[in-house]
């Protein structure tokens, strides 16, 4: 089955740094979704990026589609952007028949 | 306010009893979606519904039963608990290519 690969596992910063996660899978992505996990649990989704590049806030997702890769660039780290980061991706057509397979996550640590 | 509500946010059952979990969204979303995720392991996929109707079914149980009485309402529910179905389970809907997730609920089998 496909999978996802995330890196690194975890990442400790000092506030301010920048963060760059990596998420590598298995087979073509028709969809791919960045999502955040608080230490409490909530899942909220940061950008959803099948290809290219996307901005918003702080945050840069690059997907190059061909090389079954994505990255997102956190900048200008803050400690409440401490947490989990979990990459997911979805190789049907999408929309209702949309099927998220996950990545282990990066773990974030933001120091101040 | 919040768009996906999830009930109840933590549950406690003992083995072999019968629980539903309840969500619903309030974001006009046709597909709605059941995920869980165990201690162990990263969040998987359980089922996709549109429209009420079942989608995809990745769960290889079927004391696990999704429940669609309305577009927006997706319930779980799981009979002949076991100590290994103690995890989050979230539930999610989307439109388009974002899905958005509730705030899940935290079971604990005993």
């Amino acid at each position: 089955g496909q999978q996802v690969q995330q890196s690194p596992s975890s990442l400790v910063l000092q506030e301010g740094e920048n963060a760059e996660l990596q998420c590598n899978f298995s087979s073509t992505a028709t969809q791919l979704q960045w999502f955040y996990q608080s230490p409490g649990g909530s899942l909220v989704s940061l950008l959803s990026n099948p290809s290219g590049t996307k901005h918003t806030g702080r945050l840069t997702s690059t997907t190059v589609t061909k090389e079954r890769r994505s990255s997102l660039h956190i900048s200008s780290s803050q400690t409440t952007d401490s947490g989990t980061y979990l990459c997911a991706i979805d190789r049907n057509s999408g929309g209702s028949n949309a099927k998220l397979t996950f990545g282990k996550g990066t773990k974030l640590s933001v120091k101040s | 306010d919040p768009k996906i509500i999830q009930k109840p946010k933590y549950l406690v059952a003992v083995t072999g009893s019968e629980k539903i979990l309840i969500c619903e969204q309030y974001l006009g979303h046709n597909a709605m979606y059941w995920y869980r995720q165990s201690a162990k392991k990263p969040l998987e996929f359980m089922f996709s519904y549109s429209y009420q109707k079942l989608m995809d079914n990745q769960t290889a149980s079927s004391r696990f039963q999704p429940q669609s009485s309305k577009k927006n309402h997706l319930d779980l529910q799981i009979t002949a608990l076991k100590p290994d179905d103690s995890a989050t389970y979230f539930c999610a809907s989307s439109q388009g290519d974002t899905q958005y997730f509730g705030p899940g609920t935290r079971l604990l089998v005993l």
